[in-house]
């Protein structure tokens, strides 16, 4: 079964720390993965896509690291600010079919002063 | 927002009535899709479309419809909302089909039936 798990569920941080988020998945033939930061009212917005040859992928304080052998990816915040408050989901694409995309349920991370 | 436009952003309707949900996009993109998003759960599909007049299912499109008259609009419509069809609905676009392609996503429409 295509699946996506993510963990933490929650995390709570103070500001200026440094976070990893986790996401296991189980989807198969892999095409590619992605990191969506959604912050609370608004809609998901793409911080990062890594295909199955990309190990790391940076945007700004966000690195995004996968290892498709262990179907396994991380995102990586430093530095943490205030506005990394949000909830950050993990979504695995397919290679085939119509109806492609799989979704993690996400990390709501919330970072305090 | 990338363009996207989501209208009505909040809605408070009753069980029985058809409640229609619109998204317009200025980006000229050829893909177009609805969400739900309820806690617990991961953004679920209800349909998507690949261009002007051509839609599919996705994964819980049972009550729901959708239309796509022109390349800017699509439209969800719930024939007869249920309580179960509370949720937050997102709409979302991409230049190509999913596997390969961004999406960008609306901020998204609040929908509650009493």
């Amino acid at each position: 079964k295509n699946q996506v798990e993510q963990s933490p569920q929650s995390l709570i941080i103070l500001e200026g720390k440094n976070c990893t988020l986790q996401c296991n998945y189980t989807v198969s033939p892999f095409s590619n993965l992605r990191w969506y930061k959604q912050d609370t009212g608004r809609g998901p917005v793409s911080l990062t896509i890594m295909t199955f040859s990309e190990n790391t992928k940076s945007n700004g304080r966000y690195t995004a690291t996968l290892d498709a052998d262990t179907k396994q990816s991380s995102l990586h915040i430093t530095a943490s600010q205030l506005s990394d408050s949000a909830s950050y989901i993990c979504v695995v694409s397919l290679q085939t079919g119509a109806n492609n995309l799989f979704f993690g349920t996400g990390t709501r991370l919330t970072v305090i002063p | 927002d990338a363009g996207i436009t989501q209208s009505p952003r909040h809605k408070v309707t009753e069980t029985g009535t058809p409640v229609t949900l619109r998204c317009h996009q200025t980006e000229n993109h050829r893909y177009m899709y609805w969400y739900r998003q309820d806690p617990g759960h991961g953004l679920r599909l209800i349909h998507y479309s690949y261009g002007v007049k051509d839609t599919d299912k996705g994964e819980v499109s049972d009550g729901y419809s959708v239309s796509r008259s022109k390349t800017e609009d699509f439209l969800l419509t719930l024939e007869s909302a249920t309580s179960s069809q509370t949720s937050v609905y997102f709409c979302a676009i991409s230049e190509g089909g999913m596997a390969k392609n961004i999406q960008y996503f609306g901020a998204g429409t609040r929908l509650s039936v009493l």
